[in-house]
């Protein structure tokens, strides 16, 4: 157990709707991750955030957002929801951007 | 697209065998890490290996770092049955933030 939770463990949207993720960071742990792992293929990094600051951002169009509370936890959303954003959302927690990253177990997002 | 290459793609091994497992990857890092994931779970961390040391062992796995030629090698020694996972490297840069991963090794540990 990392010690990173994540809500829901399934979730089943249709097209165009919003979804929302959530994710608890390890205690101690000022940085979260975010990445998207299609099926057979590796995780991809969605954006990150550190002290509350969106701190780099990949490949990922800006329908994809992020938040950081104050107690380090974090939300990623997805608007407009499209058939290619069915996968496993992974969040991670690291005590700062160059340390270890830690998984919670994901959220599995079907979009039908 | 992404950084790391991990070769090979599938290793089917006996239980009882070693298994090495290789990454390659294309720009300078900070350091580089495995993780192991069980069908569709959450990644495990297994060990981070730093740009400036050569190689690191924790309990049966023993991981290299060759900054000359971009490559690390896994290595997990005794294999057992519930080794069986995708096994995946992922590099960071020098700036941080973002982890690189490959598409991961499928190892398959027959009892």
């Amino acid at each position: 157990e990392t010690g990173v939770t994540q809500s829901p463990t399934h979730l089943i949207k249709t097209r165009g709707q919003q979804v929302t993720l959530r994710c608890s960071s390890q205690s101690g742990h000022n940085t979260v991750s975010w990445y998207q792992q299609a099926l057979g293929q590796g995780p991809q990094f969605i954006f990150q955030y550190y002290r509350e600051e969106e701190n780099g951002r990949g490949n990922f169009p800006p329908r994809f957002s992020g938040l950081q509370f104050p107690n380090y936890s974090s939300e990623l959303n997805v608007n407009a929801l499209e058939l290619d954003d069915s996968a496993l959302y992974l969040c991670a927690s690291s005590r700062t951007s160059l340390n270890e990253q830690f998984f919670g177990p994901g959220t599995r997002l079907t979009v039908l | 697209s992404q950084q790391g290459e991990e070769d090979p793609q599938a290793l089917s091994i006996q239980e009882g065998e070693n298994a090495t497992m290789n990454c390659s990857y294309k720009t300078s890092i900070n350091n580089l890490q495995w993780y192991r994931q069980n069908s569709g779970r959450g990644l495990v961390h297994l060990i981070l290996i730093r740009s400036n040391e050569r190689e690191k062992h924790s309990g049966r796995l023993r991981v290299t770092l060759d900054t000359s030629k971009k490559s690390s090698s896994l290595l997990i020694t005794a294999s057992r049955a519930a080794d069986t996972a995708s096994y995946f490297c992922a590099t960071s840069g020098t700036s941080g933030s973002r982890l690189t991963f490959g598409e991961g090794t499928q190892l398959t540990v027959n009892p």
